[in-house]
């Protein structure tokens, strides 16, 4: 499978733990983006990177989040001392970094704080 | 600030029927408009963008830019349309071609 993987595609956590998930892009894609979605609710943008660069991070992503893309290959998102309000699905994209190229999506890893 | 608003949560029609899935933005530039579609037990993928002016599986989307609207339309539904459908947004100013999506509107085509 040539598309985006991610992994684990599930996971549950007690809260206060941490946790953390990969991203392989397509090979060729320089540009990765993280959304989060929760029930009911369309993908909300987290944050992207352009190779090892991360450019851009939204608000929604508070100081217990963290991303990397260390050699601008795959990337993790780490999330310290989860809260159950952390519970959702959070999927990972790729593209080229064309303007209006279009954006490839991973299956999500869906995570669940208990 | 940019917004994507998708009035319906599901919408339910009959095979063979017309289909429109409404979506309105709010951004004060030149947008891109996409349709994203997720059919059961698969990833979000595109289905068609404004600037390409394209009839995907023979969906259609016109941006008007007077009711900033980009309304899915297609003339007779097909039971394999049935699938989640988002509206999203990127702006052009920069952002990296970051999405902003609609809330998503449940398609089910009856037979």
């Amino acid at each position: 499978d040539t598309g985006v993987s991610q992994d684990p595609r599930h996971k549950i956590t007690k809260r206060g733990q941490n946790v953390t998930f990969r991203c392989d892009p397509i090979s060729e894609h320089n540009r990765l983006y993280w959304y989060r979605q929760t029930l009911g609710q369309g993908p909300e943008f987290l944050t992207y990177f352009q190779n090892e660069a991360q450019l851009e991070k939204s608000r929604l992503l508070s100081d217990r989040f963290s991303a990397e893309r260390p050699k601008g290959s795959f990337s993790t998102l780490e999330i310290q001392r989860t809260e159950q309000g952390d519970s959702a699905m959070y999927l990972c994209a790729s593209s080229s970094a064309i303007w209006d190229a279009e954006a490839f999506f991973g299956q999500g890893t869906r995570l669940t704080v208990v | 600030a940019q917004r994507v608003t998708q009035p319906e949560k599901l919408l339910s029609v009959f095979k063979g029927a017309p289909v429109e899935l409404k979506c309105n933005y709010s951004y004060s530039g030149s947008p891109e408009l996409f349709w994203y579609v997720q059919y059961s037990r698969q990833r979000l993928q595109l289905l068609l963008r404004h600037i390409s002016r394209e009839s995907i599986k023979g969906f259609t989307a016109d941006l008007n830019k007077g009711e900033t609207s980009f309304h899915l339309k297609k003339p007779f539904a097909q039971e394999e349309d049935s699938a989640m459908y988002y509206c999203a947004l990127s702006g052009r100013a920069g952002g990296g071609n970051k999405l902003t999506f609609g809330t998503g509107t449940q398609l089910k085509v009856e037979l």
